[in-house]
């Protein structure tokens, strides 16, 4: 089956940008997605990209998709305190339920 | 954009109890909803996909006969867990795949934090 990998852990200094990468097994998924998730909460969909797209942006969120090395990225620019949580890559085939990364925690720091 | 809603949010219930979260999709119809589980620090794990109209196919590891799974009508799928104890204390996350939107999307509904005394 699918496997979606992540790093644990990232550190930033507010204002900077993050970048946190993701890497998946399974060519046909069709759609990735990032969610964010803070202490005690659900999962906010922050993005997503579909799988003939290179790049997407969206204000302070670029993600970025090499398809050919099926690699993930999300760029977060200016990075604020508020950004501090957990992000969850994840792969959709289309047809089963979405596979998740491990999470990445991004620390901010002031 | 489509919606996707838990009920309860939150519940704590006594060993031994049986506690039923119902999972809604409010403006699509999803043949197709997912049921996760994310315990403390860790990522999310699928326990069953529910299908309409029939039996939900569990994952490796997970007790039908524990977590009862029902998908009665294209908007609502509902988890049981059965004679609840302790260890089943988790955050559980329901998922709904739009049954005409392009491919399918996924959507997430906001979780359902349950303690088990």
């Amino acid at each position: 089956g699918e496997d979606v990998e992540q790093s644990l852990f990232l550190s930033v200094r507010e204002g900077d940008s993050s970048v946190i990468n993701c890497t998946y097994t399974d060519s046909s998924s069709t759609y990735l997605y990032w969610y964010k998730q803070e202490p005690g909460a659900g999962l906010q969909l922050l993005t997503y990209i579909f799988s003939n797209m290179d790049m997407k942006q969206d204000q302070r969120l670029t993600v970025l998709l090499n398809k050919k090395d099926k690699h993930l990225s999300l760029r977060i620019a200016d990075t604020q305190t508020g950004d501090s949580a957990i992000y969850f890559c994840a792969a959709d085939t289309g047809r089963r339920a979405l596979t998740f990364g491990s999470g990445t925690r991004l620390q901010v720091q002031p | 954009g489509a919606v996707v809603s838990q009920h309860p949010s939150r519940v704590i219930c006594k060993s031994g109890t049986s506690v039923k979260i119902e999972c809604r999709s409010l403006d699509f119809q999803a043949t197709t909803m997912f049921w996760y589980r994310q315990f403390p620090k860790q990522s999310l794990m699928l326990m069953a996909t529910s299908n309409e109209g029939s039996k939900a196919t569990y994952e490796q590891g997970v007790e039908k006969d524990k977590f009862l799974i029902n998908h009665a009508s294209l908007t609502l799928s509902t988890l049981t867990v059965t004679s609840a104890h302790p260890e089943d204390s988790s955050f559980y996350i329901c998922s709904a795949r739009d049954r005409d939107g392009v491919l399918g999307r996924q959507y997430f509904g906001p979780g359902t934090r349950l303690t088990v005394l």
